[in-house]
Formats: C-alpha cells, structure tokens, sequence
C-alpha cells in the first residue's frame, strides 16, 4: 500500500468553481503535513501546510482528519492560474512521502 | 541565484555510463534529499543526509551512491546508468527541527538513459 494516495483526477473546472480533493495515508504516525503544487514537471513548490484545526490561506482551505487519516484541499473562486497539479505530502520520521498528485485544469 | 542549484537540468546518457547529478545550496540547511519523480508514481526518496557525516538509503536506492561533500553540496551518482533509471530527480533542503516546515527544491535534473 502507498504511503500517500490521491486521486489523480483530473479534475476540470470552469472558472469561478470551487473544487475539492482529498488525499489519504497510511502511517498514523504521521507528524505533519502539506499540500505542494507542481506546474509542468518544475520543481514542487510549498502551497500550504496543514493543521490539525484546519487553515485558510486566500481561497485555498486545508484540513486534516487524523482519525480518517485524509487530508483535503478546496480552491474557491477558481482561476487560470490554478491549473497545476497538487501534491499532497506527509512527514514521517523527519522524511517527506509524496501523493501522485491531482491534476486540476481550470477553463475560462 | 537560487537557493537550491541542480545540475545539470537536462542531460542525455547511455546505458553503462557513470554520471554525477550535483546539487548546492546557500539556505544553510543541515538536511538534504535526492528523490525522483516518474509520471504516475510522485516522487520517491533515493538518499538522503542530515548532515556532513550521516548518509541515509530512502525508498530506492539500490544503483545510486551519494556523497556529501559538505554542508552546502549533495551529489548523486548512477554508476551504471540503465534505462529505468530515466526520470526528473529532484534535490532539495529542509531546515533541521522543524519538522513542520517544508522542502526547498531544486529546478531538477531530467535524466534520459538511451
């Protein structure tokens, strides 16, 4: 079993449109988590963390269940620049595991 | 500059041939890691290293060595490039002891083994 699973999508939205995807893991020892974006195979870079009462950061909303052991991210008000591919990304032991990513394309 | 330099970006080899993938950084991390990254799959740890002296296999290390030459440089080295072995391979840095803090990647390194 993976580490971190994600649906892959992809997920297509018109913009405007709230999108949300969750992501799952396996070791409930988990420490701390995150969501990366990835735009066309660059480099990952760091969206948000994730904690435990939940956060928000501009449109984006994260949440963590631990008892479910799933993570979530929702983008409201969707816009062009949203289309990337967001990695949901879990800290066990000072090491990172990575989701496959969910690719989210979002047309005008 | 960037905090975290790959190189080289984009390279071409054949099967057999040793090559070196480099990474520097000027952020100070204690804390480096090399992964790659194969559609489909995310990315998966080959090694990683906490400091000078500590050299750690990951998830899929077997045909890659490393070498931390100091604090600031992490190399990878495939001794005998394969084909599977063709993927993007990310370096990246993370401040030690705060483990709720992210990574800091490198711009990659795509590798074709021909």
């Amino acid at each position: 079993r993976k580490e971190v699973e994600q649906d892959p999508g992809p997920f297509n939205v018109p913009e405007g449109a709230t999108v949300a995807f969750n992501c799952t893991y396996s070791n409930s020892a988990s420490q701390s988590f995150f969501w990366y974006r990835q735009d066309c195979r660059k480099e990952p870079k760091l969206l948000m963390s994730v904690y435990s009462s939940g956060n928000e950061d501009g449109r984006f909303t994260a949440q963590l269940n631990r008892a479910s052991q799933y993570i979530s991210l929702l983008i409201r008000d969707s816009k062009l620049s949203d289309s990337a591919t967001y990695l949901c990304v879990v800290n066990s032991d000072y090491k990172l595991s990575f989701g496959a990513g969910t690719t989210v394309t979002v047309r005008a | 500059d960037a905090d975290v330099t790959q190189t080289p970006r984009n390279r071409i080899t054949k099967t057999g041939k040793r090559i070196m993938l480099e990474c520097s950084q000027t952020k100070g991390h204690d804390r480096m890691y090399w992964y790659r990254q194969d559609p489909g799959l995310g990315l998966r740890l080959i090694y990683y290293s906490f400091d000078v002296k500590d050299i750690n296999k990951g998830e899929i290390s077997d045909g890659y060595s490393v070498s931390r030459q100091a604090q600031a440089k992490f190399s990878l080295s495939l001794e005998s490039a394969i084909p599977n072995q063709t993927a993007l391979y990310f370096c990246a840095t993370q401040r030690p002891q705060l483990t709720n803090y992210g990574y800091t990647f490198g711009s990659g390194t795509r590798l074709t083994v021909v």
